[in-house]
């Protein structure tokens, strides 16, 4: 399978705890996109890297949240201190980037679910 | 902030009928796509169009871009069970894609 796979699949977690997610793209893509979805909401953008460079964070995201991609491939997001408010289905996607202004098409992985407790 | 808004908010159809899914956005875009998510499943890619196409088709699916009121449609010819899943617009902003909220698509047997 050489899509985009991300781990855990589901997490619980208590409050105040920190969590982490993996999230490995296709081998090719040099885009790396993390979102954060609630029930009935569309994906929200949180951070994205081009190859090892954070590009944007979205301005939603706090202090508590810090994603790496250290060397170009696989992604982590972390989640420090965890809230209630924290869950949600964290979705990664990755893409090419051939062109300076065109955006392609995103490939999602299957979500991590986190649930705080 | 959201950038697409998709119209219905749900849609129930049933089988063999057409569904017809609209976007409107707010600022200029170099392209808008639709994606589809099940339950329970990641969001899939359907269809991509650039600002300088008015139509766009692949298999079952036609979409339009109408830039001069800034919307978009999607239009899924003889639904399928297999069609239900939640569709989202995403329009292109500040180098990424911004999701609305989505339309929630269910066929009926």
């Amino acid at each position: 399978d050489t899509g985009v796979s991300q781990d855990p699949r589901h997490k619980i977690t208590k409050r105040g705890q920190n969590v982490t997610f993996r999230c490995d793209p296709i081998s090719e893509h040099n885009r790396l996109y993390w979102y954060r979805q609630t029930l009935g909401q569309g994906p929200e953008f949180l951070t994205y890297f081009q190859n090892e460079a954070q590009l944007e964070k979205s301005r939603l995201l706090s202090d508590r949240f810090s994603a790496e991609r250290p060397k170009g491939s696989f992604s982590t997001l972390e989640i420090q201190r965890t809230e209630q408010g924290d869950s949600a289905m964290y979705l990664c996607a990755s893409s090419p980037h051939l062109t300076s202004g065109i955006l392609y098409e995103q490939y999602f992985g299957p979500g991590t679910r986190l649930t705080v407790t | 902030s959201q950038q697409g808004e998709e119209d219905p908010q749900a849609l129930s159809i049933q089988e063999g009928e057409n569904a017809t899914m609209n976007c409107s956005y707010k600022t200029s875009i170099n392209n808008l796509q639709w994606y589809r998510q099940n339950s329970g499943r990641g969001l899939v890619h359907l269809i991509l169009i650039r600002s300088n196409e008015r139509e766009k088709h692949s298999g079952r699916l036609r979409v339009t871009l109408d830039t001069s009121k800034k919307s978009s449609s999607l239009l899924i010819t003889a639904s399928r069970a297999a069609d239900t899943a939640s569709y989202f617009c995403a329009t292109d902003r500040d180098d990424k894609i911004i999701f609305g909220k989505g339309t929630r698509l269910h066929i009926l047997p």
